[in-house]
């Protein structure tokens, strides 16, 4: 069964501080897709990147960087001088990797990352 | 171009009452999905179509919960009768071509019971 970890539960940091969440993931399947979502105190849940299981690149946008590691089945996710913007629900996924090519999407349950002025 | 689109943001109604939440898709997207967020169970998936067909609802609740998509343009989400534990954030998101795609969500209803 496929499963998605966060251990984290919640992240204080001061701003400028870099600071990484964890997401460990079990899946059976040799083909899987990866996903970061954001969800500000607004509430909606933002894209913010998406990984296959066959490219292990590291990925970088801007003050923000992934690290996918099929060795330890991980996939974090760095922010460098955080903002206080970046305060939200960071959410790693999972896709569904079943007999069917469905996109459904096996959530952890989130890391609250403060960052304080 | 214009996101995945929920209505109402909020609703508040008391228990017993119907309650009807909508979701209009991304065009062009062929898979949509209901998700309910709540601070003890996280996000979960209720139910999902493809091409306006409902493939898995093992994620619905209870009889309570139906979900219909009578185009591709349009669905629903209804709860009848409602109860206070239905209360929680819903949410809709739709994709393209499956697991390979990411799923963009609509900014969700927040539902209350009272």
């Amino acid at each position: 069964a496929q499963k998605v970890t966060q251990a984290q539960t919640e992240i204080s940091v001061v701003e400028k501080e870099d600071v990484t969440l964890d997401c460990v993931y079990e899946t059976r399947d040799t083909t899987y897709y990866l996903f970061w979502y954001k969800q500000p105190p607004s509430g909606e849940l933002v894209f913010l990147i998406r990984r296959n299981s066959f490219d292990e690149q590291n990925e970088i946008s801007g003050r923000y960087s992934w690290n996918f590691q099929k060795s330890t089945s991980s996939f974090n996710f760095t922010i460098t001088a955080s903002q206080v913007v970046d305060s939200a629900v960071y959410f790693c996924a999972l896709s569904d990797a079943g007999s069917s090519n469905t996109g459904k999407l096996i959530f952890g349950q989130g890391t609250t990352l403060q960052v304080k002025p | 171009d214009a996101g995945v689109i929920q209505s109402p943001r909020h609703e508040v109604t008391e228990m017993g009452q119907e309650v009807t939440l909508r979701c209009k898709p991304i065009s062009g997207h062929d898979y949509l999905f209901w998700y309910r967020q709540t601070m003890m169970r996280g996000l979960e998936l209720l139910i999902y179509f493809n091409n306006n067909v409902p493939i898995d609802d093992s994620g619905m609740p209870e009889d309570r919960f139906s979900a219909k998509m009578p185009n591709a343009s349009f669905s629903t989400l209804k709860i009848q009768p409602s109860e206070p534990r239905d209360s929680a954030v819903y949410f809709c998101a739709s994709s393209v071509q499956g697991r390979s795609q990411p799923q963009h969500f609509g900014d969700g209803t927040r539902l209350s019971i009272l």
